[in-house]
């Protein structure tokens, strides 16, 4: 079975303080994946990353960046934490062509 | 613009019968489709996909049909159980940007015992 790890589940963090989240996968899949999830608006990705130290923006980027050092690891950055990135984020990874197997997300509280 | 939709937000049924949710989509070039269920604080969970050259694919309980010309495919569960009762998750892909999944806005499924 695919295993995502996301580092925490839940996390409350301060208007303005950088906020890294992590993710690990044990399927050694190429393709790492970053989305938030809000009501009424399904899944939004935010970035990709097709390769190690590879990465491109999805439909949301603004205010958050991304690193892959390492195949198994993708994190993802909030440079600057905003009350509006309050948000629950999905990590995922697959393998080319397959699909998209989640991890079961962080629910991340900006005050 | 939403490209993948979802316009029933939730949908109620018995137990023992069919559930049925749809899902429309808008881009002409998407070839590759999944459904996915997701229950409160777990991730989505991959349940069955199908591909544009074909139009219907069968997983045990779970069948997807897809209808290309009217671009709209639907997940039939059958029969239903109270265990189904989840957000489920349609999305879409084209093989020109494989790696981008585009998500509906998901339809919550009670399934009544």
């Amino acid at each position: 079975d695919v295993k995502v790890t996301q580092s925490s589940r839940y996390l409350v963090k301060r208007t303005g303080e950088k906020v890294f989240l992590e993710c690990v996968q044990d399927m050694d899949h190429e393709n790492m994946f970053w989305y938030r999830q809000d009501p009424g608006l399904g899944l939004r990705l935010i970035y990709f990353s097709y390769d190690v130290k590879m990465k491109e923006k999805g439909d949301i980027p603004e205010g958050y960046s991304v690193s892959r050092e390492k195949k198994e690891r993708f994190s993802l950055i909030l440079e600057s934490a905003s009350t509006n990135q309050t948000s629950m984020y999905l990590c995922a990874s697959s393998q080319i062509g397959g699909p998209q197997h989640f991890g079961d997300g962080t629910r991340l509280s900006i005050l | 613009d939403q490209q993948v939709k979802q316009n029933s937000p939730s949908l109620s049924v018995q137990e023992g019968r069919i559930s049925i949710l749809n899902c429309d989509y808008t881009n002409s070039m998407f070839d590759y489709f999944l459904w996915y269920k997701k229950y409160p604080a777990e991730g989505p969970t991959f349940l069955i996909s199908i591909s544009s050259i074909k139009d219907k694919n069968e997983d045990g309980r779970f069948t997807v049909f897809l209808n290309k010309s009217a671009k709209h495919l639907s997940l039939h569960i059958v029969p239903s159980q109270p265990g189904d009762s989840a957000v489920y998750f349609c999305a879409a892909s084209a093989m020109d940007s494989s790696y981008k999944l585009i998500f509906g806005s998901g339809t919550r499924l009670l399934v009544r015992p």
